[in-house]
């Protein structure tokens, strides 16, 4: 079972304020590092896979890093919105690169 | 094109009672997930079915949880005698394959009285 550590818990910021959150995992039989989006009453939306040591994602005003090695990700949100407040959720997968273990998530509340 | 559904959205019962969930993934999805969360827990993996291959039950709780995989598409996950830990959303994805990007489902949220 893999221990995946998701800080802060929770985050409240302020419309325009830039942020990040941080994913923590085993580095050991790593194979892929999965973050979605999970807003209240709706699907946890998928926003980037990340396989390789220093890959960085972007999508619009989200973007996220990814260190292999040292076992962490970032992800970033530049400019928050209200529309952005939700779950933010981590997952890698190892050796059987389809069984992915979550961690708890950092909730994002994003104030007008 | 349509997403992952399942049914019924929320549900309510009685310790002791079975309750089936339902699951619809999108068309052409060859792989299929079961998760769930609890509440103050992350997801929890509970079972995968990909095309005609034993599914993966590792993470299946107890003997009272089963789901299958009619037709190589729609999927029920079936909690018997359920007991008030058994609380939680049950969340369905489903993918073009193992490897690929999984898509959720809206979740079913089940209470257990």
């Amino acid at each position: 079972i893999l221990n995946v550590e998701q800080s802060p818990q929770s985050l409240h910021v302020q419309e325009g304020d830039s942020t990040n959150f941080t994913c923590s995992f085993p580095s050991s039989n790593f194979y892929a590092l999965h973050w979605y989006r999970w807003e209240t009453a709706k699907s946890p939306e998928a926003l980037f896979v990340m396989t390789l040591n220093g890959d960085e994602k972007k999508k619009g005003r989200i973007s996220a890093t990814l260190n292999t090695k040292e076992g962490y990700s970032y992800l970033y949100i530049k400019g928050s919105q209200p529309e952005d407040s939700a779950t933010y959720l981590c997952a890698p997968s190892g050796g059987s690169n389809y069984k992915l273990t979550f961690g708890k998530g950092t909730l994002l509340t994003v104030n007008p | 094109g349509a997403g992952v559904s399942q049914s019924p959205s929320n549900k309510v019962t009685e310790k002791g009672k079975d309750v089936e969930l339902r699951c619809d993934p999108i068309s052409g999805h060859t792989a299929l997930y079961w998760y769930r969360q609890s509440l103050g827990q992350g997801l929890e993996f509970l079972i995968y079915f990909q095309g005609n291959s034993a599914p993966d039950k590792s993470g299946l709780p107890s003997d009272r949880f089963s789901a299958e995989r009619t037709g190589g598409s729609v999927s029920t996950l079936t909690i018997q005698r359920t007991q008030q830990e058994d609380s939680a959303v049950y969340l369905c994805a489903s993918s073009r394959g193992a490897r690929e990007t999984q898509y959720f489902g809206p979740g079913t949220r089940l209470l257990v009285l």
